[in-house]
């Protein structure tokens, strides 16, 4: 069965520096992966998709970033923290861009 | 462009009873997918359920029940006999099926408390 893992849990950064998300997926090959993002009390907004390794598209413009090294790995970054980057961060998979999206345990981010 | 409306914020119900949750949802596209998601406070989304536009079967599932009615637009989801285990933020989402526009929209979510 396919599973799909979230690191860090939570994190807590200083504003100005940089930040890493990792996601990896088990279980499935080649899945389209996404990258999303909760304000508190709020929906889920989409940050980015891939739907293969190096290919990422970038659904809202702002100062985070996300590649692809592997098939199964999803890496968000960003070199400079804001304030407002603080979220729960979702990964998900699914095996193609209309088909049901699972979703990894989040990683809490907050920015101080 | 595709849009999900969930109006209900929150919504509280003693255990027991009988809740609807309401999604409405708005695209110009005639292949369509909807789902619906279940966020614990644990914060991982659990999927629940998805139906594709050419299926109106309303569907059950244990104490889960889906009614999805396309002249109103509407995917709703209804527990039954609702336990404290089913509080929880719920999500509708929809995708369509046109190249380009497949990502999955959201509702804003209904927050879900079972009073015991």
């Amino acid at each position: 069965s396919q599973t799909i893992h979230q690191w860090p849990a939570t994190l807590v950064q200083p504003v100005g520096s940089p930040l890493s998300l990792e996601c990896t997926v088990e279980g499935t090959s080649n899945p389209n992966l996404y990258w999303y993002r909760q304000a508190a009390g709020r929906g889920l907004q989409l940050l980015f998709y891939s739907v293969g390794i190096g290919q990422i598209s970038s659904e809202v413009p702002q100062n985070l970033s996300a590649s692809r090294p592997q098939d199964r790995q999803f890496i968000l970054s960003s070199k400079k923290l804001l304030l407002s980057d603080s979220g729960f961060y979702l990964c998900a998979w699914s095996t193609g861009l209309t088909d049901t999206q699972y979703f990894g345990p989040g990683t809490r981010l907050t920015v101080l | 462009a595709q849009k999900v409306t969930q109006a209900q914020t929150e919504i509280s119900v003693v255990e027991k009873e009988d809740v609807t949750l309401d999604c409405v949802y708005e695209t110009r596209d005639t292949t369509y997918y909807l789902f619906w998601y279940k966020q614990p406070p644990s914060g991982e989304l659990v999927f629940l359920i998805r139906r594709n536009s050419f299926d109106e079967q309303n569907e059950i599932s244990g104490r889960y029940s889906w009614n999805f009615q396309k002249s109103t637009s509407s995917f709703n989801f209804t527990i039954t006999a609702s336990q404290v285990v089913d509080s929880a933020v719920y999500f509708c989402a929809l995708s369509e099926a046109n190249f380009g526009n497949e990502k999955l929209t959201f509702g804003t979510g209904t927050r879900l408390t079972i009073i015991p």
